[in-house]
């Protein structure tokens, strides 16, 4: 059975320090992994996923992850972060179960940026 | 484009009483999905549904029934509400079950009293 690990339920970084949310999944195949946004009030939005292919992904508002599939991980990184990079994070992952792909969510990280 | 719609925004309930989550998809995805969202335990998946005419049960299902009648509606039932029902509720959806993007709707708090 799936399930994943966001280490660090709160992140404290400055504006323009580099951002580090991490994830670690078990999984007895390569599932696929994603990370969701959640501004306040508001639903999640998908910032990035692996599916195949490059472990290197990109995604939205300058955020980047890398699939390492020997640490089993997936976690999520930003150069300098920015005021506006508030929110809740949320790793998910997704492995093949009785023939569908059923998704677990992490318990988030909210990732706060101070001035 | 709307993507997904939920009703309503939030709601009071009595404890005892039956209550319907309403989740409409214009997106004409196969996939949806009901989570709920409490402080501290991240997203749990309640239901799923493949594609219409099919569900399955989530990580806590019980308390819920759903119903997938066609493609664009998910409607959630609590058939008698209890307080630890109280939570934040996001329904969601993609192309294919689990292995694309998941939209979500803007959710509905439910608060049982």
């Amino acid at each position: 059975a799936q399930s994943v690990t966001q280490l660090g339920s709160h992140v404290s970084v400055s504006e323009g320090a580099l951002v580090l949310l991490r994830c670690n999944y078990s999984s007895s195949v390569p599932p696929y992994l994603f990370w969701y946004v959640q501004y306040p009030n508001q639903g999640l939005q998908l910032l990035l996923k692996y599916t195949t292919g490059a472990t290197l992904v990109k995604g939205i508002n300058g955020f980047e992850a890398e699939f390492k599939k020997s640490e089993t991980s997936f976690h999520l990184t930003k150069p300098s972060a920015h005021m506006s990079d508030a929110a809740e994070y949320f790793c998910a992952v997704s492995e093949p179960m009785g023939g569908s792909y059923i998704p677990t969510f992490g318990r988030g990280t909210s990732l706060i940026v101070h001035p | 484009t709307a993507g997904i719609t939920q009703a309503p925004t939030s709601q009071i309930l009595a404890a005892g009483r039956s209550m319907t989550l309403r989740c409409t998809q214009d997106m004409r995805h196969n996939a949806m999905y009901w989570y709920r969202q409490d402080l501290g335990l991240g997203l749990r998946l309640i239901h799923y549904s493949n594609t219409a005419g099919t569900t399955g049960k989530g990580e806590v299902p019980d308390g819920y029934s759903v119903s997938r009648a066609n493609t664009d509606d998910f409607p959630l039932t609590l058939a008698s509400a209890v307080p630890s029902q109280t939570s934040v509720y996001f329904c969601a959806s993609s192309g294919t079950l689990g292995a694309r993007t998941q939209y979500f709707g803007p959710g509905t708090r439910l608060t049982v009293l």
